[in-house]
Protein backbone atom coordinates (compact mmCIF):
# COMPACT_ATOMS: atom_id res chain seq x y z
CA UNK A 1 0.00 0.00 0.00
CA UNK A 2 1.29 3.37 -0.61
CA UNK A 3 2.70 5.49 2.26
CA UNK A 4 0.91 8.64 3.93
CA UNK A 5 2.52 10.88 6.14
CA UNK A 6 0.92 13.71 8.52
CA UNK A 7 2.02 15.50 11.03
CA UNK A 8 1.50 13.81 14.53
CA UNK A 9 -0.32 16.58 16.07
CA UNK A 10 -2.24 19.78 15.80
CA UNK A 11 -3.83 22.44 17.54
CA UNK A 12 -6.85 24.83 16.52
CA UNK A 13 -9.26 27.20 18.14
CA UNK A 14 -12.78 26.73 18.28
CA UNK A 15 -15.01 27.99 15.25
CA UNK A 16 -11.26 28.66 13.18
CA UNK A 17 -11.02 27.27 10.38
CA UNK A 18 -8.31 24.15 10.20
CA UNK A 19 -6.23 22.76 7.33
CA UNK A 20 -5.10 19.18 7.60
CA UNK A 21 -2.18 18.04 5.56
CA UNK A 22 -1.51 14.79 3.91
CA UNK A 23 1.66 13.71 2.36
CA UNK A 24 1.29 10.43 -0.33
CA UNK A 25 4.15 11.34 -2.97
CA UNK A 26 4.07 7.52 -3.78
CA UNK A 27 0.26 7.21 -4.74
CA UNK A 28 -0.69 5.48 -7.93
CA UNK A 29 -3.46 6.67 -10.30
CA UNK A 30 -6.09 4.01 -8.69
CA UNK A 31 -5.70 4.82 -4.96
CA UNK A 32 -8.42 7.17 -3.66
CA UNK A 33 -7.87 9.57 -0.91
CA UNK A 34 -9.69 8.90 2.19
CA UNK A 35 -10.64 10.63 5.69
CA UNK A 36 -11.41 9.21 8.74
CA UNK A 37 -11.22 10.36 12.37
CA UNK A 38 -11.84 8.84 15.57
CA UNK A 39 -13.02 10.32 18.56
CA UNK A 40 -11.96 9.77 21.68
CA UNK A 41 -13.33 6.15 23.48
CA UNK A 42 -15.20 5.60 19.37
CA UNK A 43 -14.85 3.80 16.39
CA UNK A 44 -13.20 5.29 13.01
CA UNK A 45 -15.63 7.77 11.71
CA UNK A 46 -16.18 7.92 7.58
CA UNK A 47 -15.39 11.79 6.71
CA UNK A 48 -14.98 12.14 3.14
CA UNK A 49 -13.25 10.55 0.23
CA UNK A 50 -11.85 11.78 -3.31
CA UNK A 51 -9.80 10.74 -6.22
CA UNK A 52 -8.97 13.35 -8.24
CA UNK A 53 -11.34 16.24 -7.96
CA UNK A 54 -11.79 18.50 -5.00
CA UNK A 55 -14.78 17.18 -2.62
CA UNK A 56 -16.99 18.90 -0.36
CA UNK A 57 -19.62 16.92 1.95
CA UNK A 58 -21.61 18.44 5.48
CA UNK A 59 -18.83 17.36 7.45
CA UNK A 60 -15.41 19.01 5.24
CA UNK A 61 -13.92 19.65 2.34
CA UNK A 62 -10.86 18.13 0.75
CA UNK A 63 -8.63 19.39 -1.39
CA UNK A 64 -6.32 17.31 -3.75
CA UNK A 65 -3.08 18.70 -5.08
CA UNK A 66 -3.01 18.39 -9.48
CA UNK A 67 -0.28 16.08 -8.92
CA UNK A 68 -2.25 14.56 -6.49
CA UNK A 69 1.11 13.76 -3.77
CA UNK A 70 -0.72 16.08 -1.13
CA UNK A 71 -4.19 16.57 -0.07
CA UNK A 72 -5.40 18.49 3.08
CA UNK A 73 -9.16 18.02 5.20
CA UNK A 74 -10.35 21.10 5.56
CA UNK A 75 -12.45 21.53 8.75
CA UNK A 76 -14.79 25.10 7.98
CA UNK A 77 -15.26 25.87 11.63
CA UNK A 78 -13.99 23.57 14.17
CA UNK A 79 -15.90 22.50 17.49
CA UNK A 80 -14.80 21.42 20.66
CA UNK A 81 -16.48 18.10 19.20
CA UNK A 82 -13.86 17.59 16.26
CA UNK A 83 -11.13 17.06 18.62
CA UNK A 84 -10.07 13.35 17.43
CA UNK A 85 -7.67 11.53 15.35
CA UNK A 86 -7.39 12.22 12.14
CA UNK A 87 -6.80 9.43 9.56
CA UNK A 88 -5.39 9.90 5.70
CA UNK A 89 -5.69 6.56 4.24
CA UNK A 90 -5.29 5.52 0.01
CA UNK A 91 -7.29 2.54 -0.84
CA UNK A 92 -6.69 1.14 -3.98
CA UNK A 93 -8.75 -1.72 -3.34
CA UNK A 94 -6.74 -4.91 -3.86
CA UNK A 95 -8.62 -8.11 -2.82
CA UNK A 96 -9.73 -7.24 0.42
CA UNK A 97 -10.78 -3.24 0.29
CA UNK A 98 -9.10 -3.14 3.91
CA UNK A 99 -8.29 0.37 5.31
CA UNK A 100 -4.71 0.65 6.20
CA UNK A 101 -4.78 3.43 9.07
CA UNK A 102 -1.24 5.40 10.13
CA UNK A 103 -0.64 6.85 13.04
CA UNK A 104 -2.59 9.87 12.36
CA UNK A 105 -2.75 13.60 13.17
CA UNK A 106 -4.12 14.47 16.78
CA UNK A 107 -6.19 17.40 16.39
CA UNK A 108 -6.81 19.08 19.93
CA UNK A 109 -9.23 22.19 19.33
CA UNK A 110 -9.34 24.42 22.06
CA UNK A 111 -12.43 26.53 23.66
CA UNK B 1 -30.57 4.42 13.07
CA UNK B 2 -28.22 3.06 10.78
CA UNK B 3 -25.47 1.53 12.93
CA UNK B 4 -23.04 -1.77 13.36
CA UNK B 5 -23.49 -2.78 16.99
CA UNK B 6 -21.25 -4.94 18.67
CA UNK B 7 -21.26 -7.29 21.89
CA UNK B 8 -19.90 -6.86 24.66
CA UNK B 9 -18.63 -3.91 24.85
CA UNK B 10 -16.11 -4.98 27.27
CA UNK B 11 -14.31 -9.12 28.28
CA UNK B 12 -12.07 -9.72 30.77
CA UNK B 13 -11.49 -13.54 30.22
CA UNK B 14 -8.29 -16.44 31.02
CA UNK B 15 -6.17 -17.63 28.42
CA UNK B 16 -8.04 -21.21 26.59
CA UNK B 17 -12.04 -20.20 27.15
CA UNK B 18 -13.28 -19.80 23.70
CA UNK B 19 -15.37 -16.89 22.87
CA UNK B 20 -17.25 -14.78 20.60
CA UNK B 21 -17.77 -11.13 20.04
CA UNK B 22 -20.71 -10.68 17.85
CA UNK B 23 -20.97 -7.93 15.01
CA UNK B 24 -24.53 -7.10 13.54
CA UNK B 25 -25.56 -4.25 10.92
CA UNK B 26 -28.43 -2.78 10.15
CA UNK B 27 -28.18 -1.46 6.68
CA UNK B 28 -28.16 -4.24 4.25
CA UNK B 29 -24.20 -4.29 3.86
CA UNK B 30 -22.85 -7.05 1.84
CA UNK B 31 -18.92 -5.72 2.79
CA UNK B 32 -17.86 -6.72 6.40
CA UNK B 33 -14.26 -6.50 8.63
CA UNK B 34 -13.34 -7.35 11.58
CA UNK B 35 -9.89 -5.08 12.83
CA UNK B 36 -7.88 -5.01 15.87
CA UNK B 37 -6.47 -1.63 17.11
CA UNK B 38 -3.15 -1.63 19.38
CA UNK B 39 -0.81 0.78 20.73
CA UNK B 40 1.83 1.99 17.88
CA UNK B 41 0.39 -0.67 15.79
CA UNK B 42 -2.99 1.34 14.47
CA UNK B 43 -5.89 -0.76 13.29
CA UNK B 44 -5.20 -4.00 10.96
CA UNK B 45 -7.78 -6.00 9.60
CA UNK B 46 -8.41 -9.59 11.07
CA UNK B 47 -11.08 -11.11 8.54
CA UNK B 48 -13.25 -10.02 6.24
CA UNK B 49 -16.42 -10.94 4.19
CA UNK B 50 -17.43 -9.35 0.85
CA UNK B 51 -20.85 -11.46 1.14
CA UNK B 52 -23.11 -14.09 3.11
CA UNK B 53 -20.76 -17.35 3.17
CA UNK B 54 -17.85 -15.84 1.67
CA UNK B 55 -15.05 -14.98 3.76
CA UNK B 56 -10.83 -14.12 3.87
CA UNK B 57 -8.36 -13.48 6.05
CA UNK B 58 -6.89 -10.15 6.31
CA UNK B 59 -2.99 -9.06 7.74
CA UNK B 60 -3.64 -10.93 11.29
CA UNK B 61 -5.87 -13.48 11.35
CA UNK B 62 -4.41 -16.21 13.31
CA UNK B 63 -6.09 -17.15 16.13
CA UNK B 64 -9.49 -15.89 15.61
CA UNK B 65 -12.23 -17.61 12.78
CA UNK B 66 -15.22 -15.84 11.43
CA UNK B 67 -18.36 -17.24 9.82
CA UNK B 68 -21.04 -15.28 7.45
CA UNK B 69 -24.16 -16.92 7.68
CA UNK B 70 -26.61 -14.37 7.43
CA UNK B 71 -25.67 -10.59 5.95
CA UNK B 72 -26.23 -8.41 8.65
CA UNK B 73 -24.17 -10.86 11.46
CA UNK B 74 -20.17 -11.49 11.73
CA UNK B 75 -18.97 -13.08 14.46
CA UNK B 76 -15.70 -13.34 15.43
CA UNK B 77 -14.82 -16.36 17.30
CA UNK B 78 -11.39 -16.32 19.27
CA UNK B 79 -11.32 -20.52 20.25
CA UNK B 80 -8.46 -20.79 22.24
CA UNK B 81 -7.46 -16.71 23.56
CA UNK B 82 -3.90 -16.07 24.41
CA UNK B 83 -2.77 -12.91 26.00
CA UNK B 84 -1.52 -11.25 22.81
CA UNK B 85 -4.68 -11.04 21.59
CA UNK B 86 -6.03 -8.55 24.48
CA UNK B 87 -6.63 -5.44 22.06
CA UNK B 88 -9.64 -3.40 20.97
CA UNK B 89 -11.42 -4.76 18.37
CA UNK B 90 -13.68 -3.26 15.93
CA UNK B 91 -16.46 -4.47 13.54
CA UNK B 92 -16.81 -2.34 9.99
CA UNK B 93 -19.15 -2.84 7.23
CA UNK B 94 -20.19 -1.19 4.05
CA UNK B 95 -22.74 -1.25 1.23
CA UNK B 96 -20.30 -2.87 -0.92
CA UNK B 97 -16.73 -3.68 -1.17
CA UNK B 98 -15.50 -1.03 -3.23
CA UNK B 99 -13.48 2.11 -2.91
CA UNK B 100 -16.14 4.64 -3.41
CA UNK B 101 -18.26 2.85 -0.32
CA UNK B 102 -17.72 4.29 3.27
CA UNK B 103 -17.17 2.27 5.98
CA UNK B 104 -19.51 2.12 9.16
CA UNK B 105 -17.38 1.26 12.76
CA UNK B 106 -19.12 -0.16 15.34
CA UNK B 107 -18.36 1.16 18.83
CA UNK B 108 -15.34 -1.17 19.16
CA UNK B 109 -14.88 -4.39 21.97
CA UNK B 110 -12.34 -3.96 24.58
CA UNK B 111 -10.96 -7.25 25.44
CA UNK B 112 -8.67 -8.66 28.32
CA UNK B 113 -7.10 -11.94 28.11
CA UNK B 114 -5.53 -13.05 31.30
Amino acid sequence: DAKTTQPNSMESNEEEPVHLPCNHSTISGTDYIHWYRQLPSQGPEYVIHGLTSNVNNRMASLAIAEDRKSSTLILHRATLRDAAVYYCILNSGGSNYKLTFGKGTLLTVNP
Amino acid sequence: EAQVTQNPRYLITVTGKKLTVTCSQNMNHEYMSWYRQDPGLGLRQIYYSMNVEVTDKGDVPEGYKVSRKEKRNFPLILESPSPNQTSLYFCASSLKPGLVYEQYFGPGTRLTVT
